[in-house]
């Protein structure tokens, strides 16, 4: 069993949709979830980070975090097209030195005008 | 504009070939990653290093090794390549004490024919 679960999708939805991207994770242990986007041949930008519990919210994305679930999940709300690109959920623990992130396989959201 | 480069996006090499892909950050990071992403298997980490000269085994080292001479470059140098060693390879950093998360580059699309 993988560490970290995400359903590659494709996930296709019309714009202005409220989309929600959601991972499940089995070592209780981590404390730092993200969610970085990844567009078409380009590196994965960090997008969305939680230490710990709670939610989060930046303009229209809201991080959450269950962790009596392991159940992340992030929500874009009003959906566009420049949306579309690939979502990966990534989590650590705490410890110090090189902190290694374990990634979900990602998500492939398409969002159609 | 703080960031993460990598010397070559696309590159094509023969079978047996010595490769190096460089990576340089502008951070002052004391830590770096290298990871590969393929279809269906998402992000596995290859190496990283937690300081100049230091180098750790990742998920699937194998076929690979590592060099960090100074803190802001770190190179993957595959030693003879192989055909299953086609991939993207990208390149990431992050601080040492505080964990906000990695850095990533643009990545480096690699086929061996």
């Amino acid at each position: 069993q993988k560490e970290v679960e995400q359903d590659p999708g494709p996930l296709s939805v019309p714009e202005g949709a409220i989309v929600s991207l959601n991972c499940t994770y089995s070592n209780s242990a981590f404390q730092y979830f993200m969610w970085y986007r990844q567009y078409s041949r380009k590196g994965p930008e960090l997008l969305m980070y939680t230490y710990s519990s709670g939610n989060k919210e930046d303009g229209r994305f809201t991080a959450q975090v269950d962790k009596s679930s392991k159940y992340i999940s992030l929500f874009i709300r009003d959906s566009q097209p420049s949306d579309s690109a690939t979502y990966l959920c990534a989590m650590s623990r705490v410890g110090q030195g090189a902190q290694k992130l374990v990634f979900g396989q990602g998500t492939r959201l398409t969002i159609n005008p | 504009d703080v960031k993460v480069t990598q010397s070559s996006r696309y590159l094509v090499k023969r079978t047996g070939e010595k490769v190096f892909l460089e990576c340089v950050q502008d951070m002052d990071h004391e830590n770096m990653f290298w990871y590969r992403q393929d279809p269906g298997l998402g992000l596995r980490l290859i190496y990283f290093s937690y300081d100049v000269k230091m180098k750790e085994k990742g998920d699937i080292p194998e076929g690979y090794s590592v060099s960090r001479e100074k803190k802001e470059r770190f190179s993957l140098i595959l030693e003879s390549a192989s055909t299953n060693q086609t991939s993207m390879y990208l390149c990431a950093s992050s601080v040492y004490r505080v964990f906000f998360g990695y850095t990533f580059g643009s990545g480096t699309r690699l086929t061996v024919v």
